[in-house]
């Protein structure tokens, strides 16, 4: 069974603080990993996509992967109200078709 | 900015029925995915198109789920008949590219059966 495991949380992170989520995938042949951003009712969006390992930065998001860990993570700098939400881990474990298998989410919770 | 469109937004409908969903990909999209998000848990793939041709349906209950993509634009994802294990939210999204590329989900629709 492919598995991609996130802490469901809360995290609660005070605004202004980096907000580290955490990401595990049970596959060795993933290739594509993704973050979603998903808030209550709404619908998924896409906000980090990393293929490689090492480090990716966009804005106050970084997204990080160890392949060799099977871990990937996702760092918020200068974390925002507005950044509240949860956060859905998600990869594309390969083998010819290329749906995502997504983790439960974590719920980041921004204290004013 | 390019969207992927869906509709309806809202749907209720009572056990046994029949009920469809219908999305709009990103123009020039050709890789096309259902999902269904069930409440507190993360999206699982219902079926994937390229083009007009099914890539991967293994987790589509077929007995009373269809989906089709005709003319490799637009797709219908169907129910008949509904039951209450279907309620859920319906998601779909497009990539410009197979293979990894990143998918970009639609508004979405939530079902209620009752």
């Amino acid at each position: 069974q492919k598995e991609v495991e996130q802490n469901s949380g809360p995290l609660s992170v005070p605004e202004g603080a980096i907000a580290s989520l955490n990401c595990t995938y049970s596959d060795r042949v993933s290739q594509s990993f993704f973050w979603y951003r998903q808030y209550s009712g709404k619908s998924p969006e896409l906000i980090m996509s990393i293929y490689s390992n090492g480090d990716k930065e966009d804005g106050r998001f970084t997204a990080q992967l160890n392949k060799a860990s099977q871990y990937v993570s996702l760092l918020i700098r200068d974390s925002q109200p507005s950044d509240s939400a949860t956060y859905l881990c998600a990869v594309n474990m390969g083998g010819g078709a290329d749906g995502l298998t997504f983790g439960k989410g974590t719920h980041l919770i921004i204290q004013p | 900015e390019a969207e992927v469109a869906q509709s309806p937004r809202y749907k209720i409908t009572e056990k046994s029925q029949a009920v469809a969903f219908w999305c709009d990909p990103i123009s020039g999209h050709a890789t096309l995915y259902w999902y269904r998000q069930i409440l507190g848990q993360g999206p699982e793939l219902l079926v994937q198109f390229q083009d007009e041709s099914v890539v991967d349906d293994s987790q589509l209950p077929k007995d009373r789920f269809s989906a089709e993509r005709l003319k490799g634009v637009d797709s219908t994802l169907k129910i008949q008949p509904a039951e209450l294990g279907d309620s859920a939210m319906y998601l779909c999204a497009s990539s410009l590219a197979r293979l990894g590329g990143e998918q970009f989900f639609g508004p979405g629709t939530r079902l209620t059966v009752l």
